[in-house]
């Protein structure tokens, strides 16, 4: 079973909501990553964050907005968000680089509907 | 950037035969090709992972094997169950600026009949 548990695992949202993806991880990984998965696609790389600050943005529209509050959770707050925004969000963790690992652990995902 | 192909996008075997899927990658900077395997409805989960500095791995009936010099690496399932049945994943991930950047393959749905 993974390490890593993502909330909610289902979420509804209109487009001019404002919600929040949650991920929480207990490995001490210093590492924490979300992905975008659309169906029959692989996962897309949308944020890294190595040490809770930000290391990598795919270009990935404002309307997504991480957070990492400490080494233990990562937010994702989603805001006017488009119907084509619809896809499994999936939150991941690893050990740093500054660590010497890069195996990376996948939580289960929250699947969002935006209508 | 990296860019990793995977073949065969669908795979149907009988339990108890063998499974093999592929990958290629492009960038020579790469060292890490770990392997997801995805069930419905569920997250990645890593199954088995090999680093550019080792040609072969195994676990069980799982065993991956990397050509460096070819730059692909391949994915061996023996003895299937029915159980073994989702979708597989490879990917490819550097170090450096590409640190925890996995580029995936585009999977492969396989099917074991019992």
């Amino acid at each position: 079973d993974t390490e890593v548990t993502q909330t909610p695992k289902h979420l509804v949202m209109g487009m001019t909501n404002k919600k929040s993806l949650k991920c929480e991880q207990h490995m001490g990984h210093r590492a924490m990553y979300w992905y975008k998965q659309k169906a029959k696609k692989p996962p897309e790389l949308m944020f890294v964050y190595s040490y809770e600050k930000l290391s990598i943005n795919e270009s990935v529209p404002s309307r997504f907005s991480p957070e990492c509050p400490n080494s233990s959770l990562l937010n994702l707050h989603l805001h006017a968000l488009q119907p084509e925004d619809s896809a499994l969000y999936l939150c991941a963790s690893s050990l740093s680089p500054r660590e010497g690992g890069n195996t990376i652990y996948f939580g289960e995902g929250s699947w969002l509907t935006v209508v | 950037g990296e860019n990793v192909e995977q073949h065969p996008s669908t795979l149907s075997v009988q339990e108890g035969d063998s499974a093999v899927i592929k990958c290629t990658y492009s960038d020579s900077a790469s060292n890490y090709f770990p392997w997801y395997k995805q069930e419905l409805g569920k997250g990645p989960q890593l199954i088995i992972d090999i680093r550019s500095n080792v040609g072969e791995k195994k676990d069980q009936r799982i065993a991956v094997t990397l050509n460096k010099t070819a730059k692909h690496f391949s994915l061996h399932i023996t003895e299937t169950q029915p159980e073994d049945s989702a979708v597989y994943f490879c990917a490819a991930s550097g170090s450096g600026t590409s640190y925890g950047k996995l580029t995936f393959g585009q999977g492969t749905i396989l099917t074991v009949h019992p």
